[in-house]
């Protein structure tokens, strides 16, 4: 079956350092990668997508990158803040969308000022 | 706000009762996406509507769940006879559907209590 792997632990970063969460999936072979922001008590929020024959994606200071050999993406977030302490959730699509996003548990971050 | 939107916030239900939930996506999205989550983990999908069209259903979806979706505006998820398992936040997300990849908007979710 379908297995999505976050760290699952609290990921603890200091003020205006680099946050690396890393996403690995067996069993899969996703069209597309997506990566999540959830604050507690909401739905998620959108952040990135990347795409199969894509090897990395940035958006102001958040970049992705995606290794289908390995079956893994990184998600980082440079010069953090405390407003990006949250839970990060990558999530895997297949071509077509018919099957819904295929959640990981997400990776609570907390940074500290 | 013109983001989707969930009614209601929170419901809490003795076993064995019917609850219906009711999403309403963004106005040209012509997808929409229902999801699970329970505490901990990520949400679980379970449905999907293209337009009025419900195209796709998760084994998680067991025949006390229902999903409506008339004239391919507003969902309503539907559970009948709840059991404590359904205890869980119950996400609704829509996209616009145009290309191949989904960018998803969810909503707050429903968060359902079975006692």
């Amino acid at each position: 079956s379908q297995k999505i792997e976050q760290n699952s632990e609290a990921l603890n970063i200091q003020e205006g350092k680099t946050a690396t969460l890393t996403c690995n999936y067996t069993n899969y072979s996703p069209a597309y990668l997506q990566w999540y922001r959830q604050d507690p008590g909401r739905g998620p929020v959108f952040l990135l997508l990347i795409r199969e024959n894509e090897k990395e994606k940035r958006k102001e200071r958040l970049k992705v990158t995606f290794d289908t050999t390995l079956k893994q993406s990184l998600f980082h977030i440079t010069a953090s803040q405390p407003a990006d302490s949250a839970t990060y959730l990558c999530a895997l699509e297949g071509r077509g969308g018919a099957d819904g996003l295929t959640f990981g548990k997400g990776t609570h971050l907390i940074i500290q000022p | 706000d013109t983001g989707v939107s969930q009614d209601p916030r929170h419901k809490i239900t003795k076993r064995g009762q019917n609850v219906t939930f009711r999403c309403d996506p963004i106005s040209e999205h012509n997808r929409l996406y229902w999801y699970r989550q329970t505490l901990g983990q990520g949400p679980e999908f379970l449905t999907y509507f293209q337009n009025e069209a419900q195209l796709e259903k998760s084994r998680l979806l067991s025949d006390r769940f229902s999903a409506e979706r008339p004239k391919g505006s507003f969902s309503t998820l539907e559970i009948q006879r709840t059991e404590q398992g359904d205890s869980a936040m119950y996400l609704c997300a829509s996209s616009q559907g145009l290309a191949d990849y989904n960018e998803q908007f969810f909503g707050p979710g429903t968060r359902l209590t079975v006692l």
